[in-house]
């Protein structure tokens, strides 16, 4: 089956680093995706890992481990505007569907 | 570049009525749209996979009949909720592939949402 899993919930202090996890077994592979969604709006884009290793952009980074089918999201400096829901999606071939887990929601403290 | 936009943006109707949603490309052409729908605190659920000039392909359990999508251009995709009722009150999404020239990777690009509420 197809399996995405991530922590439903984290909290972090503004200024702080945070990372969030995410595991997936999934059927194909083509590539890892992460998603940020405010409350009551779509989700933007954030980054994507096809290869293993970190990308980088900005104060964001993105993790894959293929052979552990494991990927993280590291937010670094955090901000208020931060607190959101963080999805991860695998697209999984055939059409890129994407695969969405159940997301993380962060909330960032002063 | 990469805006998907959606109209209308919320709708509430009665019971029994259908509701069509559009999904547009706004700066790049997208042969694959998708349609997702999400319930209040849980995660994009995928509905159908729009390809142009062909039919939807649906995900198991979503019935064709009711989701009716029809993708006539390269830049916009419907959705029509037909005989809508209050069970389907939902957010519906939309999202259109793009090829990123870095990596080749398609990527997702997500509509606004439209927030519809049967009553």
């Amino acid at each position: 089956g197809q399996n995405i899993d991530q922590p439903t919930e984290m909290t972090a202090t503004e200024g702080a680093i945070v990372q969030i996890n995410c595991t997936y077994q999934t059927s194909g592979f083509n590539g890892l995706f992460w998603y940020q969604q405010h409350a009551g709006e779509a989700p933007t884009f954030l980054s994507y890992n096809v290869l293993d290793g970190l990308e980088e952009k900005g104060r964001f980074s993105s993790f894959l481990s293929r052979s552990k089918g494991y990927s993280y999201l590291l937010l670094k400096e955090l901000q208020m505007k931060d607190s959101a829901s963080y999805l991860c999606a695998v697209n999984s071939g055939g059409y890129n569907k994407l695969i969405f887990g159940a997301g993380t929601r962060l909330a960032v403290h002063p | 570049g990469a805006v998907v936009s959606q109209h209308p943006s919320w709708v509430i109707c009665k019971s029994g009525t259908s509701v069509k949603i559009e999904c547009r490309s706004l700066d790049f052409q997208a042969t694959t749209m998708f349609w997702y729908r999400q319930f209040p605190k849980q995660s994009l659920m995928l509905m159908a996979t729009s390809n142009e000039g062909s039919k939807a392909t649906y995900e198991q359990g979503v019935e064709k009949d009711k989701f009716l999508i029809n993708h006539a251009s390269l830049t916009l995709s419907t959705l029509t909720v037909t005989s809508a009722h209050p069970e389907d009150s939902s957010f519906y999404i939309c999202s259109a592939n793009l090829i990123l020239l870095a990596g080749g990777v398609d990527t997702q690009y997500f509509g606004p949402g439209t927030r519809l509420t049967v009553l």
